[in-house]
């Protein structure tokens, strides 16, 4: 059984640019979340998403991020117009069911703008 | 904000000796859980204790919890250089909530 799986592992990008971020959650898992962490930092919390649906995004900032988690296929981060603060690690973990013990994380992207 | 607090955030030991890391949080939980992360990686999910229970132990881990206090402990006994990693409490609500982590490094 895979465990999460999230690509690229590392992206560059110039300012400016778009940075999509995929995670493809572990097998009958329906719950995805994205994390950031700065670096000698902790986990922040951005979005919570089930299939076709976004069921939190209180950690999102407001503009140029976006997730979606499609009936098929990855769960998404997008960033666009990237910025030098953007340059971070993002987390996708998953879960079978909210609020279910433990949720399983990928091994993260990292992103590096230019 | 951040739900979960830990303390110390960096700690140095000796292989063999203990190492005891503490977590505060601010409002009520479901459970707490602890996490390990190598540098460079991603979280690996080592205990869970439900808000009902007080103590509980996986190999050379051992986790308290006081939710009066709203506090918890991890306690790492007979540390390895292979334990060095960051380690975070999180809690849950629907959605996990990480610590800012403790850096722990053994030295051999």
């Amino acid at each position: 059984n895979a465990g999460v799986m999230q690509n690229p592992r590392h992206l560059v990008r110039r300012r400016g640019q778009e940075a999509r971020l995929r995670c493809s959650p572990m097998k009958g898992h329906s719950h995805v979340y994205w994390y950031r962490q700065l670096p000698e930092e902790g986990l922040k919390f951005m979005v919570y998403l089930q299939k076709e649906n976004i069921i939190d995004e209180s950690g999102m900032p407001k503009e140029r991020f976006s997730a979606e988690f499609p009936k098929e296929g990855p769960s998404i981060l997008r960033i666009q117009q990237v910025v030098r603060g953007d340059s971070a690690a993002y987390f996708c973990a998953s879960s079978p069911l909210a609020g279910e013990n433990t949720i399983y994380f990928g091994e993260g992207s990292w992103l590096t703008v230019v | 904000s951040q739900q979960g607090e830990e303390d110390p955030q960096a700690l140095s030991i000796q292989e063999g000796e203990n190492a005891t890391m503490n977590c505060s949080y601010k409002t009520s939980i479901n459970n707490l859980q602890w996490y390990r992360q190598n540098s460079g990686r991603g979280l690996v999910h080592l205990i869970l204790i439900r808000s009902n229970e007080r103590e509980k132990h996986s190999g050379r881990l051992r986790v308290t919890l006081d939710t009066s206090k709203k506090s918890s402990s991890l306690l790492i006994t007979a540390s390895r250089a292979a334990d060095t990693a960051s380690y975070f409490c999180a809690t849950d609500t629907d959605k996990l909530i990480f610590g800012t982590g403790t850096r722990l490094q053994v030295f051999p």
